[in-house]
């Protein structure tokens, strides 16, 4: 099936520094891939679409200075924590869809947990 | 907007019991309704899912029925096992389109004890 896979799956950083969270499909294009920040014990909240060589869609309420992302090619999207706060720690997803497939699901990676200090 | 409402949980059960999660969806026009599972330390994953009215989605004993005169899509398993134990997610997307992204419900937490 198809694969995504996210880098790293867990990272530890002080509070004010940037963190970069690679996000991707490894046997499938994706010209879009969406990220997800996951609470605990909640559910998945979108946060943007990420759309190949244009820029991201952001949901409401979600910061898209804070929140930098990159999807320069149809396998790789990138999500930057900027200046990242205690409050930013989460569990963060990606997910794509391959559209040669017509099943309409979508892909996860495996997630990466970010801790902020 | 498209949204999907799921029990609340967690949901405890004995080994062999049956189990159903009731998951009920809003949305404009005809979803694709899917179930995902997310066990301890992992990713999300696909366990079934039903892209028209009455379509059935079984998968490792799991089924769920696209129901669109009650809006709805409960997961359900005639006999769980320890091995079940997850949290289970129901969501929604308004198209197969690449450009979609699925809603999902809160999130229903499974506990199967021996």
């Amino acid at each position: 099936g198809a694969v995504v896979s996210q880098h790293p799956s867990r990272v530890i950083c002080k509070s004010g520094t940037s963190v970069k969270i690679e996000c991707r499909s490894l046997d499938f294009q994706a010209t879009t891939m969406f990220w997800y920040r996951q609470f605990p014990k909640k559910s998945l909240m979108l946060m943007a679409t990420s759309n190949e060589g244009s820029k991201a869609t952001y949901e409401q309420g979600v910061e898209k200075d804070k929140f930098l992302i990159n999807h320069a090619s149809l396998t790789l999207s990138t999500l930057t924590v900027t200046s990242a706060h205690p409050e930013d720690s989460s569990f963060y997803i990606c997910s794509a869809r391959d559209g040669t497939r017509q099943s309409g699901e979508l892909f996860f990676g495996e997630g990466s947990r970010l801790t902020v200090l | 907007g498209d949204s999907v409402t799921q029990m609340e949980g967690p949901v405890t059960l004995s080994e062999e019991a049956f189990l159903t999660i009731n998951c009920t969806y809003t949305a404009t026009g005809y979803p694709s309704l899917f179930w995902y599972v997310q066990y301890p330390g992992e990713g999300l994953q696909l366990l079934l899912k039903a892209t028209k009215a009455d379509d059935k989605g079984s998968n490792k004993g799991f089924e769920a029925t696209y129901r669109k005169e009650t809006t709805s899509f409960h997961l359900e398993k005639g006999s769980v096992q320890v091995s079940d134990s997850a949290v289970y997610f129901c969501a929604l997307s308004e198209s197969s389109n690449s450009g979609y992204a699925l809603n999902f419900g809160k999130g229903t937490s499974l506990l199967v004890t021996p």
